[in-house]
């Protein structure tokens, strides 16, 4: 089946640092990868949607300039949260869809990462 | 928007008790509704997928329905084991492939 991997699992940082998430299809070549966050006891929240050589779709209300999103492969993208304070603590999953799965409706999950800022 | 709410947000049950987990969305204009488990710290694995065109799907113990016109689903565990205790996640697809979530039932199966 399709493998979705997420690099790290958990990061802690200090305040005011960047950092960078990675989201990666093993199986499969990913031409749309979305990026959800989910703070304790919350749902899912879509943040954007990263296309393929273009730039990325923000949901109303995520930062652009804050998380940046890079999807340079079709096998890679990645998140990255710059200057990061401690109410960007939160649970980051990825989600892929293979080609033609964005019409097929697939998506699949990577494990999230867990992000702490102290 | 789209709005998708699960009931009842938590659930404790005997081992072996049948149990239906709800989840309700307003706006009916959906691709697919898709049924989640999530465990503690852990990312998401697919149980099942509803186009919008179809009414139920089966899958082992797991039986989905899903009622477009009525923005409602339901899923039904049959003879619940301890290893079914985690978070249920009901999601609907929309337009751009977007996923909206319920906040989840959690579940314990107590042995």
């Amino acid at each position: 089946g399709a493998v979705v991997s997420q690099h790290p699992s958990r990061v802690i940082c200090k305040s005011g640092t960047s950092v960078k998430i990675e989201c990666r299809s093993l199986d499969f070549q990913a031409t749309t990868m979305f990026w959800y966050r989910q703070f304790p006891k919350q749902s899912l929240m879509l943040m954007a949607t990263s296309n393929e050589g273009s730039k990325a779709t923000y949901e109303q209300g995520v930062e652009k300039d804050k998380f940046l999103i890079n999807h340079a492969s079709l096998t890679l993208s990645t998140l990255t949260v710059t200057s990061a304070h401690p109410e960007d603590s939160s649970f980051y999953i990825c989600s892929a869809s293979p080609p033609g799965g964005a019409t097929l409706h697939e998506q699949f999950f990577g494990p999230g990462t867990r992000l702490t800022v102290l | 928007k789209q709005e998708v709410t699960q009931i009842p947000a938590a659930l404790s049950v005997p081992e072996g008790e049948n149990l239906v987990l709800n989840c309700s969305f307003t706006d009916s204009a959906i691709y697919n509704l898709q049924w989640f488990r999530q465990d503690p710290g852990k990312g998401l694995t697919s149980l099942l997928l509803i186009q919008s065109s179809q009414r139920e799907q089966t899958s082992g113990r797991l039986n989905a329905s899903l009622d477009k016109s009525s923005g409602r689903s339901t899923l039904y565990i049959a003879a619940s084991q301890p290893g079914d205790s985690a978070t249920y996640l009901c999601a609907v697809e929309g337009s751009g492939s977007r996923l909206t979530f319920g906040e989840g039932t959690q579940l314990t199966v107590n042995p």
